[in-house]
């Protein structure tokens, strides 16, 4: 069981927005500004997407976005291409417990 | 580019040992502290180790302390994760992955910026 929870399938048309989800504790996301995403292509790495709960490395497009409220954060895709069609793991520093995972979603892209 | 290569992944029998390397270039090594990251098969992703960037302080999970050893050369670029007494539940794919970047000197530590390919370990019998 892991311990961030996020729903296990998302999915939208092209052009359209998908919100997933992922909710923690007080003591990883309730207490640390310390949430990334990360999306994973089948058979590949992970890929950063979004760090610091919303910050975006360079190169990824803008269409990715994050969010955090209390134990609960977010990632937001809009404009959906079909490139985006992949696994999404959000993940939490949890102080001395290190790091956290959540279970991934798979987001499918109708 | 930052490039990570994984290496000593392996079929291994229950409570021997297998020694794992992560093989660093296209970015300054020694700043950087460095984290291993596990996928069993179908399954989500699971923080296993980080070690800092001098090799002084190492952090474990629950799953692997006592088991689990890190260490690294920065004269070779090199991670390396010591695994002893395999157990089938360790069975994963096992992921090096760089601990954050730091840009006009503010470090952002608190994530996995680069990760490697990947190395299978199989733990059975």
């Amino acid at each position: 069981q892991s311990a961030l929870t996020q729903p296990p399938s998302a999915s939208g048309s092209p052009g359209q927005s998908v919100t997933i989800s992922c909710t923690g504790t007080n003591s990883d996301i309730g207490d640390y500004n310390y949430v990334s995403w990360y999306q994973q292509h089948p058979g590949k790495a992970p890929k950063l997407m979004i760090y610091e709960v919303s910050q975006r490395p360079s190169g990824v497009p803008d269409r990715f976005s994050g969010s955090k409220s209390g134990n609960t954060a977010s990632l937001t895709v809009s404009g959906l291409q079909a490139e985006d069609e992949a696994d999404y793991y959000c993940s939490s520093y949890a102080g001395s417990n290190g790091w956290v995972f959540g279970g991934g979603t798979k987001l499918t892209v109708l | 580019q930052v490039q990570l290569v994984e290496s000593g992944g392996g079929v291994v029998q229950p409570g021997r040992s297998l020694r794992l390397s992560c093989a660093a270039s296209g970015f300054p090594f020694s700043p950087y502290g460095m984290h291993w990251v596990r996928q069993a098969p179908g399954k989500g992703l699971e923080w296993v180790a980080l070690i800092s960037n001098d090799g002084s302080k190492k952090y474990y999970s629950d799953s692997v302390k006592g088991r689990f050893t890190l260490s690294r050369d920065n004269s070779k670029n090199t991670l390396y994760l010591q695994m002893d007494n395999l157990r089938p539940e360790d069975t994963a794919v096992y992921y090096c992955a760089k601990q954050g970047f730091c840009s006009d000197g503010v470090c952002y530590a608190h994530h996995f910026d680069h990760w490697g390919q990947g190395a299978l370990v199989t733990v059975s019998s």
